[in-house]
């Protein structure tokens, strides 16, 4: 079965701190692995993409990596800032018979604190 | 440009009523997908539309769950006897093509919240 699994389920950080947000999937095929933000009442933005020839991919002070080998991913937050506080959700794109389907994680909500 | 865009924000009925959630997508994007989120998870895949044409309906619960998309734009997916587990966010994502293509990007609206009392 496709699974997607993230940890933590939820985090408290202070602002300006480092965090790291982990994702473990099983899913085959696998096309992409993209981590969204999603703020509250809004929907999922897409912050990066990896294909699986590719380790890590940053945007800003978001880096994403990925081992295709044990199919993990990480999200690292550095200098956090009070806007980075949502909901972060691991999502793999697995293709079958030329259609994607996008698989998501529950998510890990981040609340950064002043 | 705009982005996708969906009505209502909030939809409040009651037990047994029919709904009917819409779904602007970003102009030119033939696929089309909707999905329901509840409270805590990430969202659950329902159905996707390339074109007019439902190309995927596995994600659909059960018969009283209904989408369209008759001119190839706007969607509609309608809910008839809601049930009060039907109560979830409901959200709509739009790209420019799937099938092929992998690295497509979907774009989320901001989704329509039921609440079935």
């Amino acid at each position: 079965k496709n699974q997607v699994e993230q940890s933590p389920q939820s985090l408290i950080i202070l602002e300006g701190k480092n965090c790291t947000l982990q994702c473990n999937y099983t899913v085959s095929p696998f096309s992409n692995l993209r981590w969204y933000k999603q703020d509250t009442g809004r929907g999922p933005v897409s912050l990066t993409i990896m294909t699986f020839s590719e380790n890590t991919k940053s945007n800003g002070r978001y880096t994403a990596t990925l081992d295709a080998d044990t199919k993990q991913s990480s999200l690292h937050i550095t200098a956090s800032q009070l806007s980075d506080s949502a909901s972060y959700i691991c999502v793999v794109t697995s293709g079958f018979g030329g259609y994607n389907k996008l698989i998501f994680g529950a998510g890990t909500r981040l609340a950064v604190h002043p | 440009g705009a982005g996708v865009s969906q009505t209502p924000s909030n939809k409040v009925t009651e037990k047994g009523k029919y709904v009917e959630l819409r779904c602007d997508p970003i102009s030119g994007h033939t696929a089309l997908y909707w999905y329901r989120q509840s409270l805590g998870q990430g969202p659950e895949f329902l159905i996707y539309f390339q074109g007019t044409g439902a190309a995927d309906d596995s994600g659909l619960p059960n018969d009283r769950f209904f989408a369209v998309r008759p001119e190839g734009s706007v969607s509609t997916l309608k809910i008839q006897r809601t049930e009060r587990g039907d109560s979830a966010v409901y959200l709509c994502a739009s790209s420019l093509q799937s099938g092929g293509v992998s690295y497509n990007e979907q774009f989320f609206g901001p989704g329509t919240r039921l609440t079935v009392l």
